[in-house]
């Protein structure tokens, strides 16, 4: 399988626990993208990296939220402390990012999070 | 930072008619602007983009058209399908910048 891979596929977890989601982008790309999408919206912009650099953040993540992308390739997603407003839709997306215009996504699956 | 407005929110079309969606986004520094579509339960998938130096694109039944000036941009679906319905997002992005601006999605339904 050539796309982009996410895990979990569903996570329930208690409010108060920490989760970690991992993206496993296609492998010639070097843009990886992290977002959120709730019910009846568009998907909002959570961080994307270049490589292993992470570019940039949302100034709506609360310091709860972080992300990685060691050596480039997979990337992991940790959300501390989770609340019930963290429950979502979490979408990872690669692109290639050779050129200086944008690229289209390759989203993932993405992994549906339940906070109770 | 970049706001992208999307209308309709839904869209109800027979079979055969066209559908158009329409974009706005407020960055006149963006330049590349995609649509992806989203099937009940699956991701969303890149189905066509334009970039700011041409004004249309085409692929068979859709086409989208760029207005740089108004900033708005549209999505133009002909001879729809039952399989047209989905929800279709539009995105804006800045060069060099990566991340893509969302609207906010219009349902269509296509009725046989």
């Amino acid at each position: 399988d050539t796309g982009v891979s996410q895990n979990p596929r569903h996570k329930i977890t208690k409010r108060g626990q920490n989760v970690t989601f991992r993206c496993d982008p296609i492998s010639e790309h070097n843009r990886l993208y992290w977002y959120r999408q709730t019910l009846g919206q568009g998907p909002e912009f959570l961080t994307y990296f270049q490589n292993e650099a992470q570019l940039e953040k949302s100034r709506l993540l609360s310091d709860r939220f972080s992300a990685e992308r060691p050596k480039g390739s997979f990337s992991t997603l940790e959300i501390q402390r989770t609340e019930q407003g963290d429950s979502a839709m979490y979408l990872c997306a690669s692109s290639e990012g050779q050129s200086e215009v944008g690229s289209g996504y390759t989203f993932g699956s993405g992994t549906r999070l339940t906070v109770v | 930072g970049e706001n992208v407005e999307q209308h309709p929110s839904t869209l109800s079309v027979q079979e055969g008619d066209s559908a158009v969606i329409k974009c706005t986004y407020s960055d006149s520094a963006s330049n590349y602007f995609p649509w992806y579509k989203q099937e009940l339960g699956k991701r969303p998938q890149l189905i066509i983009d334009i970039r700011s130096n041409v004004g249309e694109k085409k692929d068979q039944r859709i086409a989208v058209t760029l207005n740089k000036t108004a900033k708005h941009f549209s999505l133009h679906i002909t001879e729809t399908q039952p399989e047209d319905s989905a929800v279709y997002f539009c995105a804006a992005s800045l060069s060099n910048a990566g991340k893509s601006t969302f609207g906010d999605g219009t349902t269509l339904t296509v009725k046989p």
